[in-house]
């Protein structure tokens, strides 16, 4: 499986946007990029998953450029609620197919 | 259409003593998975089982640690023994079967204290 990197932290205001960045520099052809998101005291919940190019649903985008080495998950104005671990994850995941967490990045959003 | 249910939600054991976890994955959903997370760590991948089957448990401790998923009912992460180090946090999780790119959908998890 790729190996990822993404910040440790990020701190942000209420109503900003917030862009996180995961490298992955030996994603293999079939991998695809996943994002999960913990709250505290919750287990993860999955918010977006894409291939290539760009990804939107009603939480989040992901921005993925045409070599696949990195991505960017983009949260638009973000509340206190989003305050979160988000964990970039990139493999071939399908049922059966352990995850695989790094550590994450610790978003904080501030009023 | 309810979500993985986990419990206890929090488990308070004697080193020496017996923990026994339960997960019930979502409606429809014949992939169970279990993850530790340890105090200020990322999620651990533990074992995988489907109904009466352990598929992958490469994540598991060797020793104390066991999980079944029978034909009825939920499926059991159980730690005999248990030791302080076993504190954490256990998370299940669910999956549908078959399929290319999926998610995976995590329970609540049950924190366990070794005292």
């Amino acid at each position: 499986l790729a190996k990822t990197t993404q910040p440790i932290s990020m701190d942000s205001y209420e109503g900003q946007e917030v862009n996180i960045t995961c490298s992955h520099n030996n994603i293999a052809t079939n991998d695809y990029i996943t994002w999960y998101q913990q709250f505290p005291s919750q287990g993860p919940r999955f918010i977006i998953q894409g291939y290539k190019t760009k990804v939107t649903n009603e939480v989040a985008s992901l921005f993925i450029p045409a070599d696949r080495k990195s991505s960017t998950l983009s949260l638009p104005r973000v509340s206190l609620s989003d305050t979160a671990v988000y964990y970039c994850l990139v493999g071939v995941y399908q049922a059966g197919t352990a995850l695989i967490f790094g550590k994450g990045t610790t978003l904080s959003v501030s009023s | 259409n309810a979500g993985v249910m986990q419990n206890p939600r929090h488990l308070v054991r004697r080193r020496g003593q017996e923990a026994r976890l339960r997960c019930s994955p979502m409606k429809g959903h014949s992939h169970v998975y279990w993850y530790r997370q340890l105090p200020e760590e990322g999620l651990k991948f533990m074992v995988y089982l489907q109904k009466e089957n352990i598929i992958d448990e490469s994540g598991m401790p060797k020793e104390r640690f066991s999980a079944e998923f029978p034909k009825e009912g939920p499926s059991i992460l159980r730690i005999q023994q248990v030791v302080r180090g076993d504190s954490a946090a256990y998370f299940c999780a669910s999956s549908p079967p078959a399929g290319a790119a999926y998610e995976q959908y995590f329970g609540p998890g049950t924190r366990l204290t070794v005292t």
